[in-house]
């Protein structure tokens, strides 16, 4: 069975770097969401996104950015790196909670960010 | 604000006991989920528990659910090595969007 895909799996970064995170859902999911997980620790929850829109966002710094494309896939758009940005990534996708009330958030393998 | 505990948040044990671990929630919720994950990787669905009382086992892991307590338990009958791993139980926030409000996680450790 298909699963939520994210790319790239790795990625090591400088301070001040740009990085861009993708996570192409399972098909048919119309809703995305992004976790940070740092060493040791539980996922928080970043941003989510509904049909292309914004749905709900949680702890993501303002140097971060994410958006929701045309063909469900989304991008997470992160700028001005800090060292405390090292973490993994992880992209979950889902449908709608109407449709889908029996079924879990499906997580990517998630991409591991070191910034140096 | 939905917070999520679990106690114990480290496990060692041996190959062949029982242990019961625990998920307690602040705030009312409709959905309550375990996951497991191993070093580095992705988070693995364990269970889903939609209502009062429900009761899903998978192998050597039975999670039940009761949501008047807010409380889940997650039992591990005659633990295996293979076990090995770190458990989350994780909540959907009642806010709308199906986002998930994780517990600390519980790192298991089983002993031959």
């Amino acid at each position: 069975a298909a699963g939520v895909i994210q790319s790239p799996r790795h990625l090591i970064k400088e301070k001040r770097e740009t990085a861009t995170l993708k996570c192409y859902p399972i098909p048919r999911h119309d809703t995305v969401y992004w976790y940070q997980q740092g060493p040791g620790q539980d996922p928080q929850f970043l941003i989510s996104f509904y049909e292309k829109m914004q749905s709900d966002k949680g702890s993501i710094p303002d140097r971060f950015s994410a958006q929701q494309f045309s063909d469900y896939h989304s991008e997470l758009n992160m700028s001005s790196l800090e060292l405390g940005d090292s973490a993994l990534y992880f992209c979950a996708s889902s449908l709608d909670r109407g449709s889908s009330y029996n079924s879990p958030l499906h997580f990517g393998n998630g991409t591991r960010l070191t910034v140096t | 604000e939905l917070k999520v505990e679990q106690n114990p948040l480290f496990l060692s044990m041996q190959e062949g006991k029982n242990y019961t671990i625990y998920c307690n929630y602040s705030t009312t919720s409709d959905r309550l989920y375990w996951y497991r994950q191993d070093p580095g990787k992705s988070l693995e669905s364990l269970f889903v528990l939609l209502s009062n009382g429900a009761v899903k086992q998978e192998g050597r892991l039975m999670a039940s659910l009761d949501t008047k307590a807010r409380l889940s338990t997650l039992h591990i009958t005659a633990a295996v090595h293979d076990l090995s791993a770190t458990y989350f139980c994780a909540v959907a926030d009642w806010g709308g969007s199906e986002k998930l409000v994780f517990g600390k996680g519980m790192k298991l450790t089983v002993n031959p």
